[in-house]
């Protein structure tokens, strides 16, 4: 079974700052995706970026990007110049294709992120 | 585009009572899925369908929990009889599969939160 691991349960950083949330999988697959999602307090889970497994490009998207490391099994995620708003819980996800066009997605613990003014 | 919609969003019962939420896919979204996840940790995957077959209902506690999709499109999941553990937030979410290339990304609903008491 696929398994997802977030080290640091809580992490914090200084306004306009950089940060790096850790995260590890561990996987037989070849083929498969990883994201990064956010949930604040109100819970909704918010898509915060995704990378393929077969792309060696790491993905970005504004002021988050990610440090996918196939070989070691390892996605972080950098925020640059980190923002109030974006103080939340930050999950770490692998997503496997069961078969056909069937995927699951499985989580890690979560990261919870502070940014202090 | 309407993201997923869930409701109701907040559910207070007594142990030993029933309760039922209902979830609405983005519009052409064939996979539906159920997470429970328990304040402090990361989502768990109850229930997943592809279109109104069961794909993977593994850590569905079948005795209490149940849920269906009939015509493919929403979803209602029900607990009866609730216990305490019950509590969480009950998260729906969706993605259009069609294969390894087409995005795959599972997007969130707001959540339902249940509280037994």
């Amino acid at each position: 079974a696929q398994t997802v691991t977030q080290s640091q349960p809580e992490m914090s950083v200084q306004e306009a700052e950089t940060v790096t949330l850790s995260c590890t999988y561990d996987t037989s697959e070849s083929n498969y995706y990883l994201f990064w999602y956010k949930q604040p307090p109100s819970r909704q889970m918010i898509l915060v970026i995704r990378q393929e497994a077969y792309k060696q490009q790491n993905a970005t998207e504004n002021r988050f990007s990610v440090n996918f490391q196939k070989a070691a099994k390892s996605f972080s995620l950098k925020i640059s110049d980190s923002q109030l708003g974006d103080t939340a819980m930050y999950f770490c996800a692998f997503m496997k294709q069961r078969g056909g066009s069937n995927y699951k997605l499985t989580f890690g613990k979560g990261t919870l992120l502070t940014v202090n003014p | 585009e309407a993201g997923v919609a869930q409701s109701p969003r907040y559910k207070i019962i007594e142990k030993r009572q029933s309760v039922a939420f209902w979830c609405n896919p983005i519009s052409g979204h064939a996979t539906l899925y159920w997470y429970q996840q328990i304040l402090g940790q990361g989502p768990k995957l109850l229930i997943q369908f592809q279109n109104n077959g069961v794909v993977d209902d593994s850590q569905l506690p079948k005795d209490r929990f149940s849920a269906e999709r009939l015509k493919g499109v929403d979803s209602t999941l029900k607990i009866q009889p609730a216990k305490l553990e019950d509590s969480a937030v009950y998260l729906c979410a969706s993605s259009f599969s069609v294969g390894q290339n087409s995005g795959n990304t599972i997007y969130f609903g707001e959540g339902s939160w249940l509280t037994v008491v």
